[in-house]
């Protein structure tokens, strides 16, 4: 089945820098990458997400990039601020269903 | 609107009880998943419905859980006999059904299996 390998596992930036948080997965046949940012106590909320037919998806301060041939996807947060905090999780949908494979998630701490 | 709800928010409950975990969709979202969410892991697949049907049960992890959705709205999580290593925070999230459509996720009802 699927496999999603999520790095880091924690992150920690200066407010204003950029973070960077990659996934690889491992079946060539899914086609939705969504990223989800998870606050404590609360359900993950969707961010970005990305079809197998684009290569780069950007709204404001978060972008995403997809490499189908060397199978992953990363998440790009720029100018960050202390509420970008939080858990950030990356999945992937396969082809013939729509349940969704989490990676394990990135603990993302933007100093002030 | 109103989003995904789930109740209760927490659950307590001893082992070998059983247990019912609730979940109402956003108002006309055909497909209805549940996922489970360890400490410090990403959230584990464990079923989906389009309307009332299950359209994948893959993730159950063995036949002491069963989900139903009786009418395509309203769905309930069922747990037997449960065990301290079913201890986990539960997630629902519903969608407009189609294959990349956004899932929204609820709340989660944490359970706690003494």
């Amino acid at each position: 089945g699927e496999n999603v390998e999520q790095h880091p596992s924690t992150l920690s930036v200066q407010e204003g820098d950029s973070a960077v948080i990659k996934c690889t997965y491992s079946d060539s046949a899914s086609n939705y990458f969504p990223w989800y940012k998870q606050e404590l106590g609360k359900g993950p909320q969707l961010i970005i997400d990305i079809r197998s037919n684009v290569g780069e998806k950007k709204d404001q301060r978060i972008a995403v990039t997809l490499n189908k041939t060397a199978k992953h996807f990363s998440l790009h947060i720029t100018e960050t601020q202390p509420e970008d905090s939080a858990v950030y999780f990356c999945a992937v949908q396969g082809g013939a269903t729509n349940k969704l494979i989490f990676g394990s998630g990135t603990l993302l701490a933007v100093q002030p | 609107g109103a989003g995904v709800s789930q109740t209760p928010s927490n659950k307590v409950t001893e082992k070998g009880k059983y247990v019912e975990l609730r979940c109402d969709p956003i108002s006309g979202h055909t497909a209805l998943y549940w996922y489970r969410q360890s400490l410090g892991q990403g959230p584990e697949f464990l079923i989906y419905f389009q309307g009332t049907g299950a359209a994948d049960d893959s993730g159950l992890p063995n036949d002491r859980f069963f989900a139903v959705r009786p009418e395509g709205s309203v769905s309930t999580l069922k747990i037997q006999r449960t065990e301290r290593g079913d201890s986990a925070v539960y997630l629902c999230a519903s969608s407009l059904g189609g294959r990349w459509d956004t899932q929204y996720f609820g709340p989660g009802t944490r359970l706690t299996v003494l």
